[in-house]
C-alpha cells in the first residue's frame, strides 16, 4: 500500500488554459474526495465519489470544474478556462469504512498556479 | 457562519509546554477528525473519534458530543510539533480554519 498519490505535484499554467489533475487512491478504498486549499485557509470540500458515482458536489465547483472516477479507482479533476482565482492546492483523499466510520487518507496535493 | 470553529488561530509555545487546541461544531456528526498539516501541504490524520477520548503518544483528543466540542492536547511539546492542526467533521469534511502552532526550543 503506497498511499494516495497525486500528479502532477505542481502545475503552472496561463489564464484561459485547461488543466487536469490525477489522483490515485489507496487500493480498495471506495470513497475518493477532492478539496481545494488556498493560502492561509483550511481546505474546502469540492466533491466526492463512492466507487464511480459522484455523490456530492460543492457549489464551489463551478461549471468550469469537472471530476470523474470512471472505473471506481483513480480520479481526474479538470479545470477549464483557468482563472487566477483557481490558484490553490488541490488535495485528494480516499477512505473506506471502518466500523461505519470513514477515516480519510490524504495525498500530497497538486499546487496550481495560474499566471 | 462556519460549521466548524477552532481556537486559537495561532499559538506559540515554549518547548515542554502543555498545549490545548479547541474545536466547536454546529452540525450533527458521526465522527470528528483531527488533522496535522506541515509546511508544503501534506495532511496527516491524527485522530478520528466519535466519543470519549483517544491517546497516541503525546497527543490526546477528547470529544463531548452533547456540547459539540472537541479538544486536542499535546503534552511535553516539541519543536517538531510545529504545524497547522485542523479539525474536520462530517463525511465530506467541514474543516476548521486551522490552528498554527509554533513550538520554540
Amino acid at each position: 500500500d503506497t498511499g494516495v498519490s497525486q500528479n502532477p505535484r505542481h502545475k503552472i499554467t496561463k489564464r484561459g488554459q485547461n488543466v487536469t489533475f490525477r489522483c490515485d487512491p489507496i487500493s480498495e478504498h471506495n470513497r475518493l474526495y477532492w478539496y481545494r486549499q488556498t493560502l492561509g485557509q483550511g481546505p474546502e470540500f469540492l466533491t466526492y465519489f463512492q466507487n464511480e458515482a459522484q455523490l456530492e458536489k460543492s457549489r464551489l465547483l463551478s461549471d468550469r470544474f469537472s471530476a470523474e472516477r470512471p472505473k471506481g479507482s483513480f480520479s481526474t479533476l479538470e479545470i477549464q478556462r483557468t482563472e487566477q482565482g483557481d490558484s490553490a492546492m488541490y488535495l485528494c483523499a480516499s477512505s473506506s469504512p471502518r466500523r461505519g466510520l470513514y477515516e480519510q487518507y490524504f495525498g500530497p496535493g497538486t499546487r496550481l498556479t495560474v499566471t | 457562519k462556519n460549521e466548524v470553529e477552532q481556537s486559537p488561530q495561532n499559538l506559540t509555545a515554549q518547548e515542554g509546554e502543555f498545549i490545548t487546541i479547541n474545536c466547536s461544531y454546529s452540525v450533527g456528526i458521526s465522527a470528528l477528525h483531527w488533522l496535522q498539516q506541515h509546511p508544503g501541504g501534506g495532511i496527516v490524520s491524527l485522530f478520528m473519534l466519535s466519543s470519549g477520548k483517544k491517546k497516541h503518544g503525546r497527543l490526546i483528543a477528547t470529544i463531548n458530543i452533547q456540547e459539540k466540542h472537541s479538544s486536542l492536547h499535546i503534552t511535553a511539546s516539541h519543536p517538531r510539533d510545529s504545524a497547522v492542526y485542523i479539525c474536520a467533521v462530517g463525511n465530506q469534511f467541514y474543516f476548521g480554519t486551522g490552528t498554527s502552532l509554533t513550538v520554540i526550543p
